[in-house]
């Protein structure tokens, strides 16, 4: 079955980077592509970035994180990352990767169960 | 950016009645999802082009509306269904979401 398996909990410190990691198993992980989205404790949703599995160089970015995040994939692992440098107890959230629907760019259908990251001096 | 505004914030409904959940965009367009979250879970995609069930999602949700008005219907409420609830446009960049409406017993 489909599965995004996500990395584990993280503890940063403020100017600090982190970067998750996303495993991918039971489909072809060229096909679908990747949106990211973090959650603040007690908060709504909100978007991180895309990037298309086929073509890495095809990668959004929500403004407020532009220059601080790159988001990667490795399609020799089926893994998609994502870096977040420069951490302030702002960034302290749950990220989820989430794959898109086929052909629906933006619009995801699956998602991982998420990883706590804590800024925290 | 295209704004999404999801009212009410809260709704309380007994187990059995129907919910109604409100999404207002600040733009036209029907690249519309509706996203369920209980605690402690990722979200789960309930209806994506605005009116379409996603795989394994109950009849009882539906989902309607284009333009800027989009509802979230789900007719009888089951204890599963007490949680949260997002709309997110796919429409341009950026991706947003609404603030969400909390379903309470």
């Amino acid at each position: 079955q489909v599965q995004l398996v996500q990395s584990g909990v993280e503890v940063k410190k403020p100017g600090a980077s982190v970067k998750v990691s996303c495993k991918a198993s039971g489909y072809t992980f060229k096909s679908y592509d990747f949106t990211w989205v973090r959650q603040a404790p007690g908060q709504g949703l909100e978007w991180v970035g895309w990037i298309s599995s086929a073509d890495n160089d095809n990668r959004k970015y929500a403004q407020k994180f532009q220059g601080r995040v790159t988001l990667t994939t490795d399609t020799s692992t089926t893994t998609a990352y994502m870096e977040l440098r420069s951490l302030t107890s702002d960034d302290t959230a749950v990220y989820y990767c989430a794959r898109d629907r086929i052909s629906a760019v933006g619009s995801p259908d699956v998602w991982g169960k998420g990883t706590t990251v804590t800024v925290s001096s | 950016e295209i704004v999404m505004t999801q009212s009410p914030a809260t709704l309380s409904v007994s187990p059995g009645e129907r919910a109604i959940l409100s999404c207002r965009a600040s733009q036209s367009f029907s690249s519309l999802a509706w996203y369920q979250q209980k605690p402690g879970q990722a979200p789960r995609l309930l209806i994506y082009a605005a009116s379409t069930r996603a795989t394994g999602i109950p009849a009882r949700f539906s989902g309607s509306g284009s333009g800027t008005e989009f509802t979230l219907t789900i007719s009888s409420l089951q204890s599963e269904d007490f949680a949260v609830y997002y709309c997110q446009q796919y429409h341009n960049w950026p991706l947003t979401f609404g603030g969400g409406t909390k379903v309470e017993i």
